[in-house]
């Protein structure tokens, strides 16, 4: 069974970049049949994609988030990362990373979330 | 890129059946057959329970279904149950590599 955690600090200032990493066991990253994706949700609210990476590295960003966001992935770990960078308190959210299949782009499995709030 | 449109909220009695609507535009839904479906309990994280308009994953009961016409795709739940009461949100390829979200319905069982 695939699984994904998320982890990052939960406080983060202001003006200030972001920083996460999604950790997935029960599947390699390295699988061409997958991207890997970050979601996020502000309390209350709906969900919003940021953005995914492919095995290879290519990335493809929400375009109201683009200049902020950057993702990596580190293959030898099992892991992905998303940085944004120059934060509000508009983006205090939940951050979701998950798996999503390439070409239908739905997302079959997902991490349980992690809590950031942007804050002085 | 627009969110998808979907109502508030909806309900309906235990046994009976509701459908959700989720109206995009001729470059999402109506151009795409990649609409998704998810299930959220508070404090969860989404469930995938629809993908590629009517296909369901192993495990979603048969009581859950996905449709498409146009640009407005839909997901009904028959025979409700109190755990079908959840947060539904759709999603749909957007092309130029983006994907959108709906902004959720919230469905109560009466």
């Amino acid at each position: 069974q695939v699984q994904l955690h998320e982890s990052g600090p939960g406080l983060v200032k202001p003006s200030q970049t972001l920083s996460l990493t999604c950790t997935v066991s029960g599947d390699s990253i390295s699988t061409d049949s997958y991207y890997w994706s970050w979601i996020r949700q502000p309390a209350g609210k709906g969900l919003e994609w940021i953005g995914r990476i492919y095995p290879t590295g290519t990335t493809n960003y929400n375009p109201s988030l683009n200049s902020r966001v950057t993702m990596s992935l580190d293959t030898s770990k099992n892991q992905f990362f998303l940085e944004l960078s120059s934060v509000t308190a508009a983006d205090t959210a939940v951050y979701f990373c998950a798996r999503t299949i390439v070409v239908p782009y739905y997302f079959d499995f997902w991490g349980q979330g992690t809590l950031v709030t942007v804050s002085s | 890129q627009s969110a998808l449109t979907q109502p508030p909220s909806a309900s309906g009695s235990r046994g009976q059946s509701v459908t959700i609507s989720c109206t995009g535009t001729s470059s999402d839904i109506g151009d795409y057959n990649y609409v998704s479906w998810y299930q959220q309990h508070p404090g969860k994280a989404p469930k995938l329970i629809i993908y590629e308009v009517n296909k369901r994953p192993s495990g979603v009961p048969d009581r859950f279904s996905g449709s498409k016409s146009g640009n407005t795709a839909s997901l009904s739940v028959s025979g409700l149950q109190a755990e079908d009461e959840a947060d539904y949100y759709c999603s749909s390829y957007a092309g130029n590599n983006n994907v959108v979200f709906g902004g959720g319905t919230e469905l109560t069982v009466l």
